[in-house]
């Protein structure tokens, strides 16, 4: 069985500050992980994946994550955040195409001016 | 592209009444997943389907709820009767052969 767990629940930070939102997940197989962000009345916004290959990834908006197989991470980073970042960032993992994807309970961000 | 597209948005219901939500998944995607968000919960997936057929329906919470695939383009999650611990946002999204899912944006229920 696969499991998500975000540390934090809230995050404040200061407008043009940087941000970190950490992920941990739990597989017995490899993993695809990715990061979704929903604004307020609004569905879940793909934020970027990783699948394979380079374990930086690059996302929309200017937010990354870092895959580390070792630590069994994959925390969401962005160098200067906007009041726009205000939002939910949820991390997922899914075993393989077609499998449904397994949700954190997210993390609140908020940017303040 | 239209992309996932559910309805209603905003559902309100007595207790006990039948509720119906839709979802119209992305043209050419072959699976498609219904998630459940709560602030004690937060997302559940309920139940998914690859090419119309369910495969796994271990998370819909009861008998009283049911879902449906008919075709390629049209879902349905039906709860009968519906309670006030039913009240949540609902999602759909959809995929193809791929492990990130396009969600719609939402059918928030309030059963009171």
């Amino acid at each position: 069985a696969q499991s998500v767990t975000q540390l934090d629940s809230q995050v404040p930070v200061f407008e043009e500050a940087p941000v970190e939102l950490r992920c941990n997940y739990s597989s017995s197989v490899s993993v695809y992980l990715f990061w979704y962000v929903q604004y307020p009345n609004q569905g879940l916004q793909l934020l970027l994946k990783y699948l394979s290959g380079s374990t930086l990834v690059k996302g929309i908006n200017g937010f990354e994550a870092e895959f580390n197989k070792s630590q069994t991470s994959f925390h969401l980073r962005k160098p200067s955040v906007h009041i726009s970042d205000t939002a939910e960032y949820f991390c997922a993992v899914s075993g393989s195409g077609n499998t449904p994807l397994v949700f954190g309970k997210g993390t609140r961000l908020s940017v303040i001016a | 592209d239209a992309g996932v597209i559910q309805s209603p948005r905003h559902e309100v219901t007595e207790m006990g009444q039948e509720v119906t939500l839709r979802c119209k998944p992305i043209s050419g995607h072959n699976s498609l997943f219904w998630y459940r968000q709560t602030m004690m919960r937060g997302l559940e997936l309920l139940i998914y389907f690859n090419n119309n057929v369910p495969i796994d329906d271990s998370g819909m919470p009861e008998d009283r709820f049911s879902a449906k695939m008919p075709n390629a383009s049209f879902s349905t999650l039906k709860i009968q009767p519906s309670e006030p611990r039913d009240s949540a946002v609902y999602f759909c999204a959809s995929s193809f052969s791929r492990p990130e899912a396009f969600f719609g944006q939402g059918t928030r229920l309030t059963v009171v």
